[in-house]
């Protein structure tokens, strides 16, 4: 059964870098999300992709934050300059209508 | 626009039954329901589609009045493996979709 995938499963990087968080959704799907979870806290939206370009984005996801899907397969989640609190497990998901169906496992972000 | 779950949090014996309650102030297209165990990725149960159908999942069956705005998960002789936080996401106009504010089910021995 075809998974959503995410690479890298742990990410350490220092504050102030750059990250990008990588996905493969299922390959029939047409809506892709990345959604973020603080230790202990509840799952958050951070955005979703429709058709090429963000559908709706939360207040989290402001100016450092970017996605793309360069090339039909990858979805990326980019961190331009990362801070303490950004700190936290990733996650990409897909469906072929709107909500997410699929969860990929997740990337572990440390940023130190 | 959250849809609000209740309970907040509930504790079961095995084999006993509990429902779950998800209810939104706008008007739904669908319902999905979801369950997450600590430190894993959320898994999807089911979605329930306009018209007020029923759906099962194993032991997990879920219900949805559209009317009312209003989606239930009912969980029957729940086991040990059932526990965890379940969220409701409920599709809106403009294809907007939002998570519920979660349910914490605890089954114990």
């Amino acid at each position: 059964e075809p998974e959503v995938t995410q690479t890298p499963s742990h990410q350490v990087t220092q504050m102030g870098q750059e990250v990008i968080l990588r996905c493969v959704p299922i390959s029939n799907h047409l809506y892709f999300y990345w959604y973020r979870q603080i230790l202990g806290q509840k799952v958050e939206f951070l955005v979703s992709f429709y058709n090429n370009e963000i559908s709706e984005k939360s207040e989290i996801f402001d100016d450092q934050f970017s996605v793309e899907r360069p090339d039909g397969s990858n979805f990326t989640l980019k961190i331009r300059s990362t801070k303490l609190e950004d700190s936290a497990m990733y996650f990409c998901a897909s469906g072929y209508s709107p909500g997410p169906r699929d969860f990929g496992p997740g990337t572990r972000l440390t940023v130190t | 626009q959250q849809p609000v779950q209740s309970p907040q949090a509930v504790i079961l014996r095995e084999g006993e039954d509990a429902v779950i309650n998800c209810s939104s102030s706008k008007a739904l297209y669908s319902v999905h329901w979801y369950r997450q165990k600590h430190g894993e990725a959320p898994v999807f149960l089911m979605i329930l589609l306009k018209g007020g159908e029923q759906k099962g999942h194993e032991k997990i069956s879920a219900s949805f009045n559209e009317k009312k705005q209003q989606s239930s998960l009912y969980l029957t002789a729940s086991q040990l493996s059932y526990s965890g936080t379940y969220f409701c996401g409920t599709e809106i106009a403009g294809n907007q979709f939002y998570f519920g504010t979660g349910t914490s089910l605890t089954v114990i021995p």
